[in-house]
């Protein structure tokens, strides 16, 4: 089974509109952590947003906050007031435990339409 | 800037040439981690070091390819006899086991490498 799944390829979003990017996960661990990272097309990955599995509150970071909803083991990423430099790939990630190895989906493509 | 570095950025081969990556990892950072992503994939994780020991291992590094970091700062991959399926992206990242420095020990990732086998 995957270990994190997105399921929306092509996302399309208004210039000052918010959106919602999908990330569920598969783990059996009580303790993990959940990333996003943003990728513009010159390649670099750029990490967003963090949440553990333990924390009670969603995770904000400026204009990005995480939807976290443990039963259904879900970490959506809100991105409010779009801007054109949005435009990217998204990509949510895990890790388990206190393992090294991060787990990635297979992303989502922003744009942001001007 | 003290970010991430990899050199070189661009590497075309020959298929069944040998090539080395190099990465230099934020310094403070003791944890350096290899991955390879292709066209329309989230990246794979390849191995993982700690310091200058390589902890981990994917079932993905065939033993063509071999990983060093000889003094626990900067680390080289090395793919042997390439195929055209290595053709791909190879970002290295790094991150601190330090919880003074962060508790969400994200990975801090390089530019990448794009790798083209003809």
């Amino acid at each position: 089974a995957q270990k994190i799944t997105q399921t929306q390829p092509g996302m399309f979003v208004q210039e000052k509109e918010a959106v919602t990017l999908d990330c569920t996960y598969d783990t059996s661990d009580q303790s993990y952590g959940l990333f996003w990272y943003k990728q513009p097309s010159s390649g670099e990955m750029i990490f967003l947003i963090y949440q553990g599995s333990y924390d009670e509150q969603n995770a904000t970071e400026g204009r990005y906050s995480l939807n976290f909803q443990k039963a259904r083991k879900s970490a959506n990423l809100v991105i409010s007031a779009s801007q054109l430099g949005d435009s990217a790939m998204y990509f949510c990630a895990m890790r388990e435990g206190a393992g090294n190895q991060f787990y990635f989906g297979t992303g989502t493509s922003l744009t942001v339409i001007p | 800037d003290t970010g991430v570095s990899q050199n070189p950025r661009h590497k075309i081969t020959k298929r069944g040439q040998n090539v080395t990556f190099r990465c230099d990892p934020i310094s403070e950072h003791n944890r350096l981690y290899w991955y390879r992503q292709t066209l329309g994939q989230g990246p794979e994780f390849l191995t993982y070091f700690q310091n200058e020991a390589q902890l981990e291992k994917s079932r993905l590094l065939s033993d063509r390819f071999s990983a060093e970091r000889p003094k626990g700062s900067f680390s080289t991959l090395e793919i042997q006899r390439t195929e055209q399926g290595d053709s791909a992206m190879y970002l290295c990242a790094s991150s601190s086991s330090d919880r003074g420095i962060t508790s969400s020990y994200e990975q801090y990732f390089g530019p990448g490498t794009r790798l083209t086998v003809t």
